[in-house]
């Protein structure tokens, strides 16, 4: 069965950033485009970026841009989410998400089970 | 940037029809956005229901529906249950990048 496996709660200071993985299985990893989605507590979701895991291309929220780097390691079917310069405004829940090559079948048939990013003095 | 804006709230009635919309602030929605939709119950994570406006997951129940009206995205639950209270989102495509609503919550009461 497909499955997204994250890495656990962080706690970062504010400055600082924070790596969270993916880990995929019961697919072919590199036959799905990896997506980032972030919520804040008690508030919606916020789509950030996404992420080739075959050719390793990406593309980012303008939002994000300058801030978050999406890569992988293909040969552990593992997916990763780079966010810098934090601020306590980047407390959230991380998802990731895994969505077909292009538009038409749709985003997010299969998500992680979110990782908890406290940024805090 | 695009903004895509719900209905913050609706309660609907066990067994009742309730119409959740999605409105972007570029315009009259259109199938080129690829509305999705996905339902998120507290502590969890979100699943998806439907996918470029009106086709359901293999998981979605048929009481679901996808459609465009009004120059929106829209999401019917047709015979609501109580399990359906839950907050919905919509998520469109536009210039290269998605962007979810603000969310709706739904209350069946």
């Amino acid at each position: 069965q497909v499955q997204l496996v994250q890495s656990g709660a962080e706690v970062k200071k504010p400055g600082a950033s924070v790596k969270v993985s993916c880990k995929a299985s019961g697919y072919t990893f590199t036959s799905f485009d990896i997506n980032w989605v972030r919520q804040a507590p008690g508030q919606g979701l916020e789509w950030m970026g996404w992420m080739n895991p075959d050719s390793g291309n990406t593309g980012y929220a303008q939002k994000f841009q300058g801030r978050v780097t999406m890569t992988r390691t293909t040969a552990i079917n593992t997916a990763y989410m780079e966010l810098s310069s934090l601020t306590s405004e980047d407390t959230a829940v991380y998802y990731c998400l895994r969505k077909e090559f292009g538009l038409v079948k749709g985003v997010g048939d299969y998500w992680g089970q979110g990782t908890l990013v406290t940024v805090s003095s | 940037q695009t903004v895509v804006t719900q209905e913050p709230s609706l309660t609907v009635s066990p067994g009742g029809t309730v119409t959740l919309t999605c409105a972007s602030s570029t315009g009259a929605v259109t199938s080129g956005y690829y509305p999705n939709w996905f339902q998120q119950k507290p502590g969890q994570p979100p699943r998806a229901l439907i996918y470029s406006t009106a086709n359901r997951r293999s998981w979605t129940p048929a009481r679901f529906s996808g459609s465009l009206l009004g120059g929106k995205a829209a999401l019917t639950l047709s015979g609501v249950q109580p399990e359906d209270e839950a907050d919905y989102y919509c998520l469109l495509f536009h210039g290269g990048a998605w962007v979810f609503g603000g969310g709706t919550k739904l209350t069946v009461l």
